[in-house]
């Protein structure tokens, strides 16, 4: 079964780096979300993408965000100067239809 | 917007016993609705949904959720547990239309025991 692919499973940065991280969709899906999930709290809905655009994004979703599909299959989320309050697990999920299908995030660790 | 409540943060049963995970929802439009586990150091798999079709869903590993618009609950059941089905538990609603964004609730985490 397809599945969504992220990378690296773990990224370790110094608090004022950026970092980009990385997700492959399931190749058919068209709609494509980012996630958010710090340690012991609820997961948190970042931002959604379609037709090359941003569709949706939350509070949390400021200006050192960004999101990118560079080509056809790539979905990438930037963060231009990490803070210590990035530290958290990111999920990308795509979907066709319902359900969205869940990558299984990338641990992002800000010293 | 939508809202999800989960009532109880840790559940624990024995094996074999009756798991009832319960879910409220808020939504000012007709949601659809999702059950999804996630294992320790693991992403988050789908284990059932609602989309309106049948209000009794049936999911993965013997899992199954009802959906009750009266109630405005989604509770997940298993008739018997068992030691693999220790995880945590997320409910979510979405809205069924536009892009249908995932809000999530905080969890219920099911301790099975021996």
């Amino acid at each position: 079964e397809p599945e969504v692919t992220q990378t690296p499973s773990h990224q370790v940065t110094q608090m004022g780096q950026e970092v980009i991280l990385r997700c492959v969709p399931i190749s058919n899906h068209l709609y494509f979300y980012w996630y958010r999930q710090i340690l012991g709290q609820k997961v948190e809905f970042l931002v959604s993408f379609y037709n090359n655009e941003i569709s949706e994004k939350s509070e949390i979703f400021d200006d050192q965000f960004s999101v990118e599909r560079p080509d056809g299959s790539n979905f990438t989320l930037k963060i231009r100067s990490t803070k210590l309050e990035d530290s958290a697990m990111y999920f990308c999920a795509s979907r066709v239809n319902q359900p969205q299908h869940f990558g299984d995030g990338t641990r992002l660790s800000i010293l | 917007a939508q809202s999800v409540t989960q009532l109880g943060s840790h559940v624990s049963v024995s094996e074999g016993a009756l798991v009832l995970l319960r879910c409220n929802y808020s939504s000012s439009v007709p949601p659809y609705l999702f059950w999804y586990v996630q294992y320790p150091n693991q992403g988050l798999q789908l284990l059932l949904k609602y989309t309106s079709a049948a209000t009794l869903v049936k999911g993965i590993n013997g899992f199954e959720a009802e959906f009750k618009k009266s109630e405005t609950s989604f509770h997940l059941t298993k008739p018997s547990a068992h030691m693999s089905d220790a995880a945590e538990y997320f409910c979510a609603v979405s809205l069924s239309f536009g892009n249908e964004k995932l809000t999530f609730g905080t969890g219920t985490r099911l301790t099975i025991i021996p």
